[in-house]
Protein backbone atom coordinates (compact mmCIF):
# COMPACT_ATOMS: atom_id res chain seq x y z
CA UNK A 1 0.00 0.00 0.00
CA UNK A 2 1.14 3.30 -1.18
CA UNK A 3 0.86 5.33 2.30
CA UNK A 4 0.48 9.49 1.88
CA UNK A 5 1.40 11.47 4.88
CA UNK A 6 0.74 15.14 4.39
CA UNK A 7 2.84 17.94 6.62
CA UNK A 8 1.68 19.93 8.64
CA UNK A 9 -1.03 17.94 10.27
CA UNK A 10 -2.56 21.64 11.27
CA UNK A 11 -2.04 25.29 9.64
CA UNK A 12 -2.46 27.95 11.08
CA UNK A 13 -2.43 31.25 9.02
CA UNK A 14 -4.09 34.58 8.05
CA UNK A 15 -5.57 35.63 5.18
CA UNK A 16 -3.65 37.05 2.48
CA UNK A 17 -0.64 34.61 4.02
CA UNK A 18 1.26 32.12 0.99
CA UNK A 19 0.09 28.37 2.37
CA UNK A 20 2.72 25.38 1.40
CA UNK A 21 0.93 21.71 1.85
CA UNK A 22 3.20 19.09 1.51
CA UNK A 23 1.92 15.40 1.10
CA UNK A 24 5.03 12.59 0.78
CA UNK A 25 4.59 8.97 -0.53
CA UNK A 26 6.19 6.04 0.62
CA UNK A 27 6.49 4.81 -3.29
CA UNK A 28 6.90 6.65 -6.17
CA UNK A 29 3.61 8.10 -7.76
CA UNK A 30 3.32 8.84 -11.63
CA UNK A 31 2.10 12.17 -11.42
CA UNK A 32 -0.74 11.64 -13.74
CA UNK A 33 -2.45 9.90 -10.77
CA UNK A 34 -2.11 12.21 -7.80
CA UNK A 35 -4.76 15.11 -6.83
CA UNK A 36 -5.74 17.31 -3.84
CA UNK A 37 -8.99 18.18 -2.88
CA UNK A 38 -10.48 20.44 -0.40
CA UNK A 39 -12.98 19.80 2.03
CA UNK A 40 -15.87 22.16 4.25
CA UNK A 41 -17.50 21.31 7.09
CA UNK A 42 -20.68 19.29 6.22
CA UNK A 43 -19.46 19.41 2.43
CA UNK A 44 -18.08 16.77 -0.54
CA UNK A 45 -14.44 17.06 -1.07
CA UNK A 46 -14.04 18.75 -3.97
CA UNK A 47 -11.16 18.61 -6.42
CA UNK A 48 -8.56 20.89 -6.90
CA UNK A 49 -5.42 19.90 -8.75
CA UNK A 50 -5.05 16.72 -10.59
CA UNK A 51 -2.17 14.93 -12.63
CA UNK A 52 -0.37 16.91 -10.00
CA UNK A 53 -0.39 20.10 -11.21
CA UNK A 54 -3.44 21.11 -13.46
CA UNK A 55 -6.21 22.76 -11.75
CA UNK A 56 -9.78 21.60 -12.18
CA UNK A 57 -12.55 23.89 -13.94
CA UNK A 58 -13.35 26.61 -11.74
CA UNK A 59 -10.47 26.72 -9.31
CA UNK A 60 -8.35 29.74 -8.38
CA UNK A 61 -5.32 30.27 -9.84
CA UNK A 62 -3.93 30.95 -6.20
CA UNK A 63 -3.84 27.51 -5.94
CA UNK A 64 -0.89 25.50 -7.48
CA UNK A 65 0.02 21.98 -7.56
CA UNK A 66 4.01 20.57 -8.23
CA UNK A 67 5.90 17.75 -7.62
CA UNK A 68 6.85 14.45 -8.56
CA UNK A 69 7.81 11.37 -7.74
CA UNK A 70 7.66 10.85 -4.12
CA UNK A 71 7.50 14.93 -2.83
CA UNK A 72 4.31 16.69 -3.32
CA UNK A 73 3.35 20.08 -2.93
CA UNK A 74 -0.64 22.45 -2.61
CA UNK A 75 0.39 25.94 -2.74
CA UNK A 76 -2.31 28.73 -2.00
CA UNK A 77 -0.68 32.03 -3.22
CA UNK A 78 -2.95 34.01 -0.85
CA UNK A 79 -5.24 33.03 1.14
CA UNK A 80 -8.77 34.10 0.85
CA UNK A 81 -11.15 33.96 4.01
CA UNK A 82 -12.98 30.72 1.99
CA UNK A 83 -9.68 28.76 1.55
CA UNK A 84 -9.63 27.68 5.42
CA UNK A 85 -10.90 24.11 5.16
CA UNK A 86 -9.15 20.41 5.21
CA UNK A 87 -7.13 19.80 2.46
CA UNK A 88 -6.15 16.35 1.16
CA UNK A 89 -3.46 14.47 -1.54
CA UNK A 90 -4.95 11.09 -3.27
CA UNK A 91 -2.93 8.55 -5.28
CA UNK A 92 -4.72 6.28 -7.41
CA UNK A 93 -1.86 4.74 -9.23
CA UNK A 94 -1.57 1.95 -7.35
CA UNK A 95 -4.06 -0.42 -5.94
CA UNK A 96 -5.19 0.55 -3.24
CA UNK A 97 -6.08 3.86 -3.73
CA UNK A 98 -5.03 5.80 -0.60
CA UNK A 99 -4.99 9.18 0.87
CA UNK A 100 -3.48 11.59 2.89
CA UNK A 101 -4.89 11.99 6.67
CA UNK A 102 -5.11 15.55 5.57
CA UNK A 103 -4.21 18.89 6.48
CA UNK A 104 -6.55 21.38 8.22
CA UNK A 105 -6.01 25.26 7.15
CA UNK A 106 -6.99 27.05 9.63
CA UNK A 107 -7.22 30.98 10.87
CA UNK A 108 -4.51 32.32 12.55
CA UNK B 1 -25.09 19.08 -15.51
CA UNK B 2 -23.62 16.29 -13.76
CA UNK B 3 -25.06 15.03 -10.70
CA UNK B 4 -24.38 12.14 -8.52
CA UNK B 5 -27.04 12.01 -5.60
CA UNK B 6 -26.64 8.78 -2.83
CA UNK B 7 -29.43 7.22 -0.99
CA UNK B 8 -30.16 4.27 1.39
CA UNK B 9 -27.84 5.31 4.23
CA UNK B 10 -29.64 4.87 8.22
CA UNK B 11 -29.20 3.38 11.39
CA UNK B 12 -28.09 -0.92 11.11
CA UNK B 13 -27.66 -3.09 13.59
CA UNK B 14 -24.16 -5.02 13.78
CA UNK B 15 -24.62 -7.73 11.36
CA UNK B 16 -27.29 -5.95 9.31
CA UNK B 17 -27.26 -4.99 5.82
CA UNK B 18 -27.79 -1.92 3.94
CA UNK B 19 -27.93 -1.20 0.10
CA UNK B 20 -26.66 2.34 -1.04
CA UNK B 21 -27.52 4.13 -4.54
CA UNK B 22 -25.86 6.38 -6.49
CA UNK B 23 -28.50 7.74 -9.24
CA UNK B 24 -26.12 9.89 -11.65
CA UNK B 25 -27.29 12.12 -14.55
CA UNK B 26 -25.67 14.17 -16.71
CA UNK B 27 -23.08 12.51 -18.46
CA UNK B 28 -22.74 8.87 -19.94
CA UNK B 29 -22.58 6.60 -17.17
CA UNK B 30 -21.83 3.31 -19.03
CA UNK B 31 -18.34 4.97 -19.94
CA UNK B 32 -17.20 6.05 -16.66
CA UNK B 33 -15.36 4.04 -13.34
CA UNK B 34 -16.93 4.59 -10.47
CA UNK B 35 -15.65 4.57 -6.76
CA UNK B 36 -17.43 4.63 -3.43
CA UNK B 37 -15.54 6.47 -0.77
CA UNK B 38 -16.29 6.67 2.86
CA UNK B 39 -15.63 8.99 5.62
CA UNK B 40 -15.95 8.41 9.12
CA UNK B 41 -17.35 10.86 11.77
CA UNK B 42 -14.27 13.34 11.78
CA UNK B 43 -11.59 10.80 10.17
CA UNK B 44 -10.22 11.42 6.91
CA UNK B 45 -11.47 9.80 3.26
CA UNK B 46 -10.92 6.47 2.66
CA UNK B 47 -11.45 4.28 -0.55
CA UNK B 48 -14.00 1.46 -0.74
CA UNK B 49 -14.32 0.05 -3.91
CA UNK B 50 -14.50 0.83 -7.43
CA UNK B 51 -15.93 -0.95 -10.62
CA UNK B 52 -15.34 -0.79 -14.39
CA UNK B 53 -17.77 1.16 -17.38
CA UNK B 54 -19.26 -2.52 -17.56
CA UNK B 55 -19.18 -4.02 -14.50
CA UNK B 56 -16.95 -6.56 -15.55
CA UNK B 57 -14.14 -5.77 -12.73
CA UNK B 58 -14.88 -4.61 -9.51
CA UNK B 59 -11.98 -4.10 -6.52
CA UNK B 60 -12.69 -3.80 -3.09
CA UNK B 61 -10.73 -2.63 0.22
CA UNK B 62 -9.40 -5.50 2.43
CA UNK B 63 -11.61 -3.85 5.15
CA UNK B 64 -15.05 -4.58 3.11
CA UNK B 65 -13.56 -7.75 0.86
CA UNK B 66 -16.39 -10.38 1.25
CA UNK B 67 -18.67 -8.43 3.01
CA UNK B 68 -19.99 -5.40 0.39
CA UNK B 69 -20.67 -5.96 -3.41
CA UNK B 70 -20.44 -2.91 -5.53
CA UNK B 71 -22.41 -3.10 -8.97
CA UNK B 72 -23.97 -0.79 -11.59
CA UNK B 73 -27.18 -0.37 -14.11
CA UNK B 74 -26.12 0.97 -16.58
CA UNK B 75 -29.47 1.70 -18.29
CA UNK B 76 -30.92 2.95 -14.97
CA UNK B 77 -27.54 4.76 -14.11
CA UNK B 78 -27.23 3.89 -11.17
CA UNK B 79 -24.43 2.56 -8.92
CA UNK B 80 -25.32 0.67 -5.67
CA UNK B 81 -22.81 -0.84 -2.74
CA UNK B 82 -24.57 -3.80 -1.07
CA UNK B 83 -23.17 -3.50 2.63
CA UNK B 84 -23.66 -7.33 4.62
CA UNK B 85 -22.41 -8.04 8.01
CA UNK B 86 -22.14 -4.56 9.33
CA UNK B 87 -19.85 -3.51 11.72
CA UNK B 88 -19.33 -0.50 14.15
CA UNK B 89 -16.19 0.68 12.03
CA UNK B 90 -18.33 0.48 9.13
CA UNK B 91 -19.98 3.69 10.31
CA UNK B 92 -19.37 6.74 7.73
CA UNK B 93 -20.75 8.85 5.25
CA UNK B 94 -20.63 7.23 2.18
CA UNK B 95 -19.62 9.09 -1.22
CA UNK B 96 -19.80 7.94 -4.92
CA UNK B 97 -17.56 9.57 -7.36
CA UNK B 98 -16.35 9.10 -10.87
CA UNK B 99 -12.90 8.24 -12.73
CA UNK B 100 -12.01 11.39 -13.09
CA UNK B 101 -13.25 12.29 -9.34
CA UNK B 102 -14.21 15.41 -10.38
CA UNK B 103 -17.63 14.74 -9.00
CA UNK B 104 -18.65 13.90 -5.95
CA UNK B 105 -22.42 13.02 -4.78
CA UNK B 106 -23.09 14.93 -1.19
CA UNK B 107 -22.92 11.41 1.09
CA UNK B 108 -25.07 9.14 2.60
CA UNK B 109 -24.90 8.28 6.23
CA UNK B 110 -24.52 5.08 7.71
CA UNK B 111 -24.05 4.48 11.14
CA UNK B 112 -23.91 0.56 12.54
CA UNK B 113 -25.12 0.67 16.25
CA UNK B 114 -27.44 -1.62 18.38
Amino acid sequence: ENVLTQSPGTLSLSPGERATLSCRASQSVSSYYLAWYQQKPGQAPRLLIYGASSRATGIPDRFSGSGSGTDFTLTISRLAPEDFAVYYCQQFGSSPITFGQGTRLEIK
Amino acid sequence: EVELVESGGGLVQPGGSLRLSCAASGFAFSSYWMYWVRQAPGKGLVWVSHISPDGDTTTYADSVQGRFTISRDNAQNILYLQMNSLRAEDTAVYYCTRTTFDYWGQGTLVTVSS
